[in-house]
């Protein structure tokens, strides 16, 4: 298994372009998510999806898409990129939403965002 | 109020010591608990989950504390590769989102010969 894996590793954007962060998982959860990680912040959460056809805000979703066609894809939409996005995003996945379960969430590899 | 709060550190340790971590989070309704452990410019990965009734992983033991909303992490003997940033997570977050995990932001850890 691959697990979680993410694309690009690194980009650079001009405000105003738009762009797609890729992730994909080959492990069947139903649970996907995307972070954001910024210097003193921590990991904050933009959005989730419990399944495929279902997704929902996090904390920090403003300037943000998200779908889900498929259980293995959940793609981040940066609509209008600003300097405020500069960060790295981290994709993750694990199997059920369930929040009494103790399942191990997967994170993948980050992508590092530079928006200028 | 924060929902995961966490000591951020540094700490600075020398090879053998012990260190202790401390992690407190407001609601009282979460139901799963976990410590996560980030290398620089790395993804979080899972060290361990946290049980009521405590529970140990070779040199790593794991508390937690309902009534005081209160949980820790120990490393005994430490060694330079523990040397990363160690991150308290909560599930069950406040309104709809009882699923999601909280992360508190970190305590680095930095290990010394």
């Amino acid at each position: 298994n691959a697990g979680v894996t993410q694309t690009p590793k690194f980009q650079v954007l001009k405000t105003g372009q738009s762009m797609t962060l890729q992730c994909a998982q080959d492990m069947n959860h139903e649970y996907m998510s995307w972070y954001r990680q910024d210097p003193g912040m921590g990991l904050r959460l933009i959005h989730y999806s419990v399944g495929a056809g279902i997704t929902d805000q996090g904390e920090v979703p403003n300037g943000y898409n998200v779908s889900r066609s498929t259980t293995e894809d959940f793609p981040l939409r940066l609509l209008s990129a600003a300097p405020s996005q500069t960060s790295v995003y981290f994709c993750a996945s694990r199997p059920t939403y369930n929040q009494a379960s103790y399942n191990e969430q997967f994170f993948g590899p980050g992508t590092r965002l530079t928006v200028l | 109020r924060k929902e995961v709060e966490q000591d951020p550190g540094p700490f600075n340790v020398p090879e053998g010591a012990t260190v202790a971590f401390n992690c407190t989070y407001s609601n009282s309704a979460s139901q799963s608990f976990f410590w996560y452990r980030q290398d620089c410019r790395k993804e979080p990965k899972l060290l361990m989950s946290v049980y009521s009734s405590g529970n140990e992983d070779g040199r790593f033991t794991a508390q937690l504390n309902r009534a005081s909303q209160y949980i820790s992490l120990l490393i005994r003997d430490s060694k330079l590769s523990d040397s990363a940033t160690y991150l308290c997570v909560v599930k069950g977050g406040y309104g709809g989102s009882q699923g999601n995990l909280i992360f508190g932001k970190g305590t680095k850890l930095s290990v010394k010969p």
